[in-house]
């Protein structure tokens, strides 16, 4: 099992670029996430799935859209970007909605807005 | 879901236990202690989580008090791989809306 991927790994854009961070997970889980991580600081929820169809705002869901058309896939779209939004992005899955359950992430995405 | 607070940093001899507390006292009683761990800028590694009764696997140990306001985990021997940010985080019925703190940084000294 490849576990979390996402791609890239690295990006750098302009102020005003759109771009979508790809998440994917071959666990067959429902749950899947969206956190940021500014320097220093611990992780922020963005958007949240509880399985396909179905999407939620976060703490920090402002300048993010997602969708989830279906259980492997989550990305992540970033409509018009903002320096604010320089950050590294972790995408997260888990197997069901009932507490006690673990969730596994996925490596990083590594954002620069300039 | 509750806050948590734990210590800005710690350090540990290798070899020793590390132990890490986190101070729960609004924690409902259908919510788990997660503990997870993020080496430099890696994705956080999950590492232990319980209800009620303390918790070992092959990574750690959780104790968890009685009244469920605190918990601690416990390194058996830490190694220098174990130097990461560690943080104990509380969850409710929707186990994604994990809420991060900030963490305790530990670092582990030869």
């Amino acid at each position: 099992n490849a576990g979390v991927t996402q791609t890239p790994k690295f990006q750098v854009l302009k102020t005003g670029q759109s771009m979508t961070l790809q998440c994917a997970q071959d666990m067959n889980h429902e749950y899947m996430s969206w956190y940021r991580q500014d320097p220093g600081m611990g992780l922020r929820l963005i958007h949240y799935s509880v399985g396909a169809g179905i999407t939620d705002q976060g703490e920090v869901p402002n300048g993010y859209n997602v969708s989830r058309s279906t259980t492997e896939d989550f990305p992540l779209r970033l409509l018009s970007a903002a320096p604010s939004q320089t950050s590294v992005y972790f995408c997260a899955s888990s197997y069901s909605s009932y507490s006690g359950n673990t969730i596994y992430f996925g490596e990083g995405s590594w954002l620069t807005v300039v | 879901d509750a806050k948590t607070t734990q210590p800005t940093s710690m350090d540990c001899a290798e070899g020793r236990a590390a132990n890490l507390p986190c101070n729960h006292s609004t924690i409902s009683g259908n919510e788990y202690v997660y503990w997870y761990r993020q080496i430099h800028s890696q994705g956080p590694q999950y590492i232990i989580h319980g209800l009620k009764n303390n918790e070992t696997n092959e990574m750690a140990s959780l104790i968890i008090t009685e009244d469920r306001k605190s918990s601690t985990l416990i390194l058996p021997h830490a190694t220098l791989r174990d130097t990461a940010v560690y943080y104990c985080i509380v969850s409710g019925d929707n186990t994604d809306k994990l809420i991060f703190g900030t963490g305790t940084r530990l670092q582990v000294f030869p």
